[in-house]
């Protein structure tokens, strides 16, 4: 099993420009979470998905940030546009449905100039 | 506000010694709870967990403390090896199993001194 897939492993973006950021879950795994770290907030939840459906985007910043999970296999965090303060380490999480239990994918480090 | 908190922000031990890393919680709700590890350059990786009906429970090296009184988790790590040196989290799933939704606390950084 390769686990939750991230891509890229590192974003360097300038101001004002739109960031994709990119996750494939665990085969099976229906619910699928995005996370930020920061030094300041520490891990925070921004949305998660059941069965490719948003249940809870109470976490997602502003309406800059969106999400999306057209299909089981991937799910897409856009942030347009981007700004300084986005700067992050964004994790994707999936697991299987019911369990609370998270497998944590490599994370995106976005640096935002 | 309901928050996951942790008491020490870095706890520096010696090889061979056992961690005790602690975690203050506030949501008397609160059912199930994780420890989570974390890498340098790597995401969070499950340790252990355990239910609220539970006060104790032991995996391979570590034990998960509950007490549900003061609302307090411990992670108990024992011959504390280098390879253990990283960021501990502790998470709590806040609605009872209805979502699997989990929030963590800020973590606590453990340095392993060979």
């Amino acid at each position: 099993d390769a686990g939750v897939i991230q891509s890229p492993r590192h974003e360097v973006t300038e101001m004002g420009q739109e960031v994709t950021l990119r996750c494939k879950p665990i085969s099976g795994h229906n619910s699928l979470f995005w996370y930020r770290q920061t030094m300041m907030r520490g891990l925070e939840l921004l949305i998660y998905f059941n069965n490719n459906v948003p249940i809870d985007d109470s976490g997602m910043p502003e309406d800059r940030f969106s999400a999306k999970m057209p299909n089981a296999s991937f799910s897409t965090l856009k942030i347009q546009p981007s700004e300084p303060r986005d700067s992050a380490v964004y994790f994707c999480a999936s697991s299987l449905p019911l369990v609370v239990g998270y497998t944590f994918g490599s994370g995106t480090r976005l640096t935002v100039v | 506000g309901e928050s996951v908190g942790l008491h020490l922000p870095t706890l520096s031990v010696q090889e061979g010694d056992n961690s005790i890393i602690n975690c203050a919680y506030s949501n008397s709700a609160s059912d199930y709870f994780i420890w989570y590890k974390q890498e340098s350059g790597k995401g969070p990786q499950f340790i252990i967990d355990i239910r609220s009906n539970m006060d104790k429970r032991q995996g391979q090296r570590v034990t998960v403390l509950l007490n549900k009184t003061v609302k307090h988790l411990s992670l108990q790590i024992a011959a504390t090896q280098p390879g253990d040196s990283a960021v501990y989290f502790c998470a709590e799933n806040q609605d009872g199993g209805a979502t699997n939704k989990l929030i963590f606390g800020t973590g606590t950084l453990l340095a392993v001194q060979p």
